[in-house]
């Protein structure tokens, strides 16, 4: 089984629609992260959190809202779908305890909103 | 604001030949560097990682870095259609203290 798994990994959504996109992972890691991937423009990151009481903004967090279920969940929020939303989004944990942060990607969810 | 920056391309290589894929990061705070590898619509994949200066080296695969020139680099020896890609260069803050910075990525093509 896949260490990091993401739901769905297609979604096809209209304007103004709440959308949730879900990750769980199974690598026992603190950190988690959410990117979004556009062509031309590479990785950004919208939220991380470091453990189940600490969610951080990152580059990109407006119109996107994060949950920390759990030590092995992280859901992405779109609370009212644009258009430009429209991207590839993955998920990605590290381990807290080791000093680099080589970070371990799930397979992404393609999110088409019309 | 932090920044990686990679030449787009697409980087066209003979196979079998070496490919050698270049990165420069903003941040001298950054500690430790990283190169991915992506296909097209699927996930990010590590390849290396890197943290002292110099060369390391991993099957087919040699890092380079050089702090006081703020440079990062992927050489791919005997080069396979199979290493066609796009190649992420990645660096963190020290300690992980906001995650990683990712380039845009250089799209890598192995001519058969």
């Amino acid at each position: 089984d896949a260490d990091v798994t993401q739901t769905p990994r297609n979604r096809i959504t209209k304007t103004g629609k709440r959308i949730m996109l879900e990750c769980s992972q199974t690598k026992g890691h603190d950190r988690m992260y959410w990117y979004r991937q556009d062509p031309g423009l590479g990785l950004r990151l919208i939220y991380y959190s470091f453990d189940v009481k600490d969610i951080n903004k990152g580059e990109i967090s407006d119109g996107y809202s994060v949950s920390r279920q759990a030590q092995a969940k992280f859901s992405l929020s779109l609370e009212s779908a644009i258009p430009n939303q429209t991207a590839l989004y993955f998920c990605a944990t590290s381990d807290l305890q080791r000093m680099e942060d080589t970070q371990y990607f799930g397979p992404g969810t393609r999110l088409t909103v019309l | 604001q932090k920044e990686v920056e990679q030449n787009s391309g697409p980087l066209s290589v003979p196979e079998g030949a070496i490919a050698s894929l270049n990165c420069t990061y903003s941040d001298r705070g950054s500690q430790s560097f990283f190169w991915y590898r992506q296909y097209s619509g699927k996930s990010p994949e590590l390849i290396m990682s890197i943290y002292s200066n110099g060369d390391k080296e991993d099957g087919r695969f040699t890092a380079q870095l050089n702090k006081a020139s703020q440079y990062v680099s992927l050489l791919i020896r005997d080069s396979q259609p199979s290493d066609s890609a796009t190649y992420l260069c990645a660096a963190d803050s020290g300690g992980g203290a906001d995650g990683l910075t990712f380039g845009k990525g250089t799209h890598l093509i192995i001519q058969p």
